[in-house]
C-alpha cells in the first residue's frame, strides 16, 4: 500500500515565479495538511484540508494557497516566490479530521530552492 | 514565537546506553504530544505520543514522560541502537482547538557503535 507521495521531489525556481506542489494521501485518508520546514527548524503548519474544505491555516501570507480535490489529493501553490520560501515542503495525511494528531503520516517532501 | 522548544540541537550516546531527549512547551492549551523521527531525505515518521491525562507512555524501547506542571516532556530510548541515529522532533497540539501540530526545532541523535 502506497504511503503519502509528493511531487516533485526537488524543484528550483526563480524569484517572482509561481510554484505548484502536489500530494497524494494514503488511500482512504481524507485529511491533508501542508508544512514548511526551513533549514534548522521544525516543520511549520501552513494548511489543513478535510473533505475538500480548508480546516486550518497557519501564519503564512496570502501568496500561499492550497486546495483539495475530490480524490483527496492536494496542491499547494505559492505565488511571487521569495528567496525565503526555499524550504522542504511536507504533506501529511490522516484518516479523518480528528485523528490528525495521532495518525498523521508524512510524505518525503518537496525540496524547493528559490534563486 | 516558538511554542515548542528543543534546546539541545544534538546528542551523542554510546550504543546500548540510554538516550534522553528533552522538550519544553509554553502553551498550556496543548493536550497532546508526539515524537517524530526523521531520517535524511525522508518525511518525519511518527514514533510515540502521550495525552495530557497521562504522565508516561511506553512502547518497546521508547518511553515518553510528561510533566505538565513544568511543561516538559522527554523521550527515553533504552537501549540505544545505531539505527536510532536521526533527527527527533517533539510536537504538540491543542486538540480542542486548531488541529495542527506545533513542532520543536529538533535534536540530532547520534548513537555511536
Amino acid at each position: 500500500d502506497a504511503g503519502v507521495t509528493q511531487s516533485p521531489t526537488h524543484l528550483i525556481k526563480t524569484r517572482g515565479q509561481h510554484v505548484t506542489l502536489r500530494c497524494s494521501p494514503i488511500s482512504g485518508h481524507k485529511s491533508v495538511s501542508w508544512y514548511q520546514q526551513v533549514l534548522g527548524q521544525g516543520p511549520q503548519f501552513i494548511f489543513q484540508y478535510y473533505e475538500k474544505e480548508e480546516r486550518g491555516r497557519g501564519n503564512f501570507p496570502d501568496r500561499f494557497s492550497a486546495r483539495q480535490f475530490p480524490n483527496y489529493s492536494s496542491e499547494l501553490n505559492v505565488n511571487a516566490l521569495l528567496l525565503g520560501d526555499s524550504a522542504l515542503y511536507l504533506c501529511a495525511s490522516s484518516l479523518n479530521n480528528r485523528a490528525m494528531n495521532t495518525e498523521a503520516f508524512f510524505g518525503q517532501g518537496t525540496r524547493l530552492t528559490v534563486v | 514565537d516558538q511554542q515548542v522548544k528543543q534546546n539541545s540541537p544534538s546528542l551523542s550516546v554510546q550504543e546500548g546506553r540510554i538516550s534522553i531527549l528533552n522538550c519544553d512547551y509554553t502553551n498550556s492549551m496543548f493536550d497532546y504530544f508526539l515524537w517524530y523521527k526523521k531520517y535524511p531525505a525522508e518525511g518525519p515518521t511518527f514514533l510515540i505520543s502521550i495525552s495530557s491525562i497521562k504522565d508516561k507512555n511506553e512502547d518497546g524501547r521508547f518511553t515518553v514522560f510528561l510533566n505538565k506542571s513544568a511543561k516538559h516532556l522527554s523521550l527515553h530510548i533504552v537501549p540505544s541502537q545505531p539505527g536510532d541515529s536521526a533527527v527527533y522532533f517533539c510536537a504538540a497540539s491543542d486538540r480542542t482547538g486548531a488541529n495542527n501540530l506545533f513542532f520543536g526545532t529538533g535534536t540530532r541523535l547520534t548513537v555511536i557503535p
